[in-house]
């Protein structure tokens, strides 16, 4: 099946360093969401995004639905080390019932 | 608080058993879905249900069969486990039309089979 093209697979960094990470696709979706999963656990919703060109926040982060509809990006801003973990994105075409993944962006912050 | 609860977080197999890998939802959803997950390869479906007694073959079912006899629980079936079915396991669920969140799952199963 299809899968996102997400970026980097995985980073490795400084605490308090920002982190950015980016997902794209060759089909246009309607919904973008990007999850989190810690290590040992299922993964878990930061943030949703409904519309083309949409920027919006959850705290430290911050998720941009690209304009093209065929993109979107993470960043996070000064890392902590609960931080650590994978980094999911997904996108739904229309409203269906089946989201399609990225690969994950394995994240791992250094104290 | 809703819940995707997978009845095991670690599970240990011996080779050529009949596992059993259960999943229930509290949300009333009619979606749900099997995962696993392996190191660099992302999370690839294995198959997914949209309605009681309905079931739809993923990317990778070979070697594993489903059952849904009723709305809230999923459960994945592997036949006769191998070595290579070792894994983490992730149940998710979704209602119909999609949902504004997206998927909820469960905190996933690591099978490791001997």
């Amino acid at each position: 099946g299809q899968q996102l093209n997400q970026s980097p697979q995985s980073m490795f960094i400084q605490e308090g360093e920002d982190v950015s990470m980016n997902c794209t696709s060759s089909s246009i979706f309607n919904t973008w969401l990007w999850y989190k999963q810690d290590p040992g656990e299922g993964p878990v919703l930061l943030i949703a995004l409904y519309k083309a060109g949409e920027l919006t926040s959850n705290g430290r982060l911050t998720a941009q639905f690209g304009i093209t509809r065929k993109d979107s990006f993470l960043n996070i801003s000064a890392s902590i080390p609960s931080d650590v973990g994978i980094y999911f994105c997904a996108g739904d075409y229309n409203a269906g019932n089946m989201l399609t993944f990225g690969g994950g962006t394995r994240l791992m912050v250094k104290p | 608080d809703v819940k995707v609860t997978q009845s095991s977080r670690y599970l240990v197999k011996r080779t050529g058993e009949k596992v059993f890998l259960e999943c229930v939802q509290d949300m009333d959803h009619e979606n749900m879905f099997w995962y696993r997950q392996d190191p660099g390869l992302g999370l690839r479906l294995i198959y997914f249900s949209y309605d009681v007694k309905m079931k739809e073959k993923g990317d990778i079912p070979e070697g594993y069969s489903v059952s849904r006899e009723k709305k809230e629980r999923f459960s994945l079936i592997l036949e006769s486990a191998s070595t290579n079915q070792t894994s983490m396991y992730l149940c998710a669920s979704r209602s119909k039309g999609g949902g504004a969140y997206g998927y909820t799952f469960g905190s996933g199963t690591r099978l490791t089979v001997v």
